[in-house]
């Protein structure tokens, strides 16, 4: 069965731009989850989706956005970067709930200059 | 504010001896909790995993202890090897909602 995957693996962007990372989750899995990693930060909860509805939702400010499709797949949309979300964007998925076993993607790594 | 933490950045531990990882929490309401395994490019591993009912929960070499009283989580290594080098991740839910995570601690297994 294959993994997670995310694309782009790595990015590098200037301030003010936007960015677009994208994430498939396994064959069968519906709720997807985003997480930024940042040194000193640990993994800081953005949101997660199931059946193509926002289910919860860090606290992070609206430049952070994202959807999912019919096919579960997920996009998470940064706008107006800032140098501050440098950071590693890391995608998991689970079966139906957030809190059954996470499966992590191997990340998108965003530098933004 | 960090709900979850993981206050020993880093950790060394020679081959075959004990590793211990710490957590700490601060919300009570918190009732479900994991350890991640995390190699360098690559996303974190679900380890073991442990709900607030139990105080203990054992898969091999790998044991996590949960005291509540204290709001601490550990995760015990036992015998390290150093293919268990990596950075762990702890993390806890409260019911029906999404994961918090601890800042990581880095293992070293010395050979």
């Amino acid at each position: 069965k294959a993994g997670v995957t995310q694309t782009p693996r790595y990015l590098i962007k200037t301030r003010g731009q936007q960015v677009t990372l994208s994430c498939s989750p396994i064959s069968g899995h519906r709720s997807v989850s985003w997480y930024q990693q940042t040194p000193g930060q640990g993994l800081q909860f953005l949101f997660e989706y199931f059946s193509e509805t926002q289910r919860n939702k860090g606290n992070f400010p609206g430049r952070f956005s994202g959807r999912q499709f019919s096919n579960s797949r997920s996009e998470m949309n940064v706008s107006t970067l800032e140098l501050g979300d440098s950071a590693l964007y890391l995608c998991a998925s689970s079966l139906r709930l957030a809190r059954d076993e996470q499966f992590f993607g191997p990340g998108t790594r965003l530098t933004v200059l | 504010d960090q709900q979850v933490k993981q206050n020993s950045p880093s950790l060394s531990v020679q081959e075959g001896r004990i590793s211990i990882l710490n957590c700490d929490y601060t919300n009570s309401m918190f009732d479900y909790f994991l350890w991640y395994k995390k190699y360098p490019a690559e996303g974190p591993t679900f380890l073991i995993s442990i709900s607030s009912i139990k105080d203990k929960n054992e898969d091999g070499r790998f044991t996590v202890f949960l005291n509540k009283s204290a709001k601490h989580l550990s995760l015990h290594i036992v015998p390290s090897q150093p293919g268990d080098s990596a950075v762990y991740f702890c993390a806890a839910s409260p019911t029906g909602n999404q994961f918090y995570f601890g800042t990581g601690t880095s293992l070293t297994v010395i050979p």
